[in-house]
Formats: structure tokens, sequence, C-alpha cells
């Protein structure tokens, strides 16, 4: 099956720094990625969707200047924290569309645990 | 108000029993439902996706179906192995749009 990863899997950061996360499809071409946020035992809530080639689209409160989202290619997609505080410690989930496959399958990345200390 | 429930919250139960997760939802329009695994701490994996026209999906020992008139859809997990320990989210998607709608999960826990 479709295959998405994402790097790191784990990170640590200290307050104030950038954090970088990717996400690729390994075997399809994804026009859409999603990237989503987990706290615990909670289920995912979508921060911004990110076409190819174009700006993503934020959800309703998620700051664009905070989580800088970069779609460079039709496999990869990045995520990165600016300025990251303890409160951005999370799981953060990217997810890819097949748009080749109807109705289209979504595939979800291992997700990127992040600490901010 | 979520536009997807799922019941039970959490669930326990003994190693080589069945059980039950319902989702019902409310999106509309409804274009298709799926059932994800998802372990602590990995990424989600899909079980099964049903369209409108579809009322059940199988997927080795898990069963959903789907009942689009009463807007409910149920997933059965036979003869439970411990692996199946895992939160199980149901996810509805609205049609023409692509919007993903999900469930909160059922926290399955499966005891030997």
């Amino acid at each position: 099956g479709a295959v998405v990863s994402q790097h790191p899997s784990r990170v640590i950061c200290k307050s104030g720094t950038s954090v970088k996360i990717e996400c690729r499809s390994l075997d399809f071409q994804a026009t859409t990625m999603f990237w989503y946020r987990q706290f615990p035992k909670k289920s995912l809530m979508l921060m911004a969707t990110s076409n190819e080639g174009s700006k993503a689209t934020y959800e309703q409160g998620v700051e664009k200047d905070k989580f800088l989202i970069n779609h460079a290619s039709l496999t990869l997609s990045t995520l990165t924290v600016t300025s990251a505080h303890p409160e951005d410690s999370s799981f953060y989930i990217c997810s890819a569309r097949d748009g080749g496959r109807a109705p289209q399958e979504q595939y979800f990345g291992p997700g990127t645990r992040l600490t901010v200390t | 108000k979520n536009q997807v429930e799922q019941s039970p919250q959490s669930l326990i139960i003994l190693e080589g029993k069945n059980c039950t997760l319902q989702c019902n939802y409310t999106v509309s329009p409804f274009s298709n439902l799926r059932w994800y695994k998802q372990d602590t701490g990995r990424g989600p994996v899909s079980l099964t996706i049903m369209t409108f026209s579809e009322n059940t999906k199988s997927n080795g020992r898990y069963t959903a179906t789907l009942d689009a008139d009463t807007k409910q859809s149920s997933l059965h997990i036979t003869a439970s192995q411990l692996s199946d320990s895992a939160s199980y989210i149901c996810v509805v998607s609205v049609d023409g749009r692509g919007d993903m709608r999900f469930g909160a999960g059922t926290r399955l826990t499966v005891k030997p």
C-alpha cells in the first residue's frame, strides 16, 4: 500500500528555536497534503491543507506565521514550527491524498513527537 | 458540536472476544466513511473505506457496516488479539469538498 513518511519521528528543541518536519509520499503523487496536531487521548485536529505549488490553507485559529507550510513538490511538504514554545509540544501528523484513486484515499504519516523545553 | 460521534469512548475486552464500535454522523452531503486504527504514538492506518452505496466492507477480522439512511456505521472486530489495542477513529468526508470530519475515537484495550 501507499506509504507516507515523516522525519524526524521525535524532536526535542529549546524554546525559541525553529523546527522543520518533513512529510513525503513515497510511491504516489500527492497534490494535497494535510497537517494535523494531536493532543494526548484526543483526536486529530486539522491545522492546514497544503496544495502543491500554492499557499497553504490554514484552519481558524492556526497562526500561519508560526506554522509555516511549504509544498514544493508532489511528494514533499514541510511544516516549520517557528520560535517554538512549550505549548507547541504535541504530536504532529501529516497525511497525503492519492488523487489517482477513487474514492480518494488518504494516507497518514507515522507522526512526529515534538517536545519544546 | 462534533459532526461525528463515536461510542463507546473506551472499551476493555478479553482476548478472543468480539466487539463492536459505533459511529454516528450528521455530516452532509456525505461522500465516504473511513475507519482508521491508530496505535499509541503512531499515525492512523486505514482499515476500511465505504461510499454511499456500500453497506458492508471487511478487512480481515475487521468488518465495517454503513447505514447511510440513519447515518450510522459500526466496526466489528472478531476474535480480538492483544495487538488490536489501539484507538479506532471514524472519519466522514464531505462530498464535493473533500473535507474530513474526525470522530474522537474509541480507545480499545484487549487484555489477556
